[in-house]
């Protein structure tokens, strides 16, 4: 079957490092995406990774191990407004073409 | 670039109304667009990948009487609710996937998406 799972909820400081965990089992992939969503609101896209290793991108960076099943998202610098959840998808093509399969979400709190 | 609009942002309607939602891609062509379906503190759920000019393809228990989903043209789809009863209140996005000009990593830009409350 397909699984995402990623940790529901974490609370982190501001300025500070946070890292968030997402594992996987799909029937295919080709690709994994982090999204930030604010409440009520859509997700935006914040990054993509195809082959294992590290993409970054600004404060963000997400990391890939195709063998473990395995991604993070981590995040520098914090700021209030990263206060958001962030959403794990991967993209298989086992089932409807280039569906994105998304986990539940990690909310993330940033803390003064 | 890549903006993908929805109407409405918010809908109350009475149950056993219909309610119909507009999926739009103001600065691309899409050939793909996709509905999904969140309910509070849950991940986003696919219900269903339309194609323009073709027949809407959903996933497994999602009712195709219930949600009509018409890719009218290039830059139009929607998703209408029939009969619309309260366990279908939900948060309910669209995604398009452009026809062709992008790099293709990032193939689906999400519109803002539509809250329904079914009374």
């Amino acid at each position: 079957g397909q699984n995402i799972d990623q940790p529901t909820e974490m609370t982190a400081t501001e300025g500070a490092i946070v890292q968030i965990n997402c594992t996987y089992q799909t029937s295919g992939f080709n690709g994994l995406f982090w999204y930030q969503q604010h409440a009520g609101e859509a997700p935006t896209f914040l990054s993509y990774n195809v082959l294992d290793g590290l993409e970054e991108k600004g404060r963000f960076s997400s990391f890939l191990s195709r063998s473990k099943g395995y991604s993070y998202l981590l995040l520098k610098e914090l700021q209030m407004k990263d206060s958001a959840s962030y959403l794990c998808a991967v993209r298989d093509y086992g089932g409807s073409q280039g569906n994105l399969i998304f986990g539940k979400g990690t909310k993330l709190s940033v803390k003064p | 670039g890549a903006v993908v609009s929805q109407h409405p942002s918010r809908v109350i309607c009475k149950s056993g109304t219909s309610v119909k939602i507009e999926c739009r891609s103001l600065d691309f062509q899409a050939t793909t667009m996709f509905w999904y379906r969140q309910f509070p503190k849950q991940s986003l759920m696919l219900m269903a990948t339309s194609n323009e000019g073709s027949k809407a393809t959903y996933e497994q228990g999602v009712e195709k009487d219930k949600f009509l989903i018409n890719h009218a043209s290039l830059t139009l789809s929607t998703l209408t609710v029939t009969s619309a009863h309260p366990e279908d209140s939900s948060f309910y996005i669209c995604s398009a996937r452009p026809k062709t000009g992008f790099s293709g990593v990032n193939e689906q830009f999400f519109g803002p998406g539509t809250r329904l409350t079914v009374l």
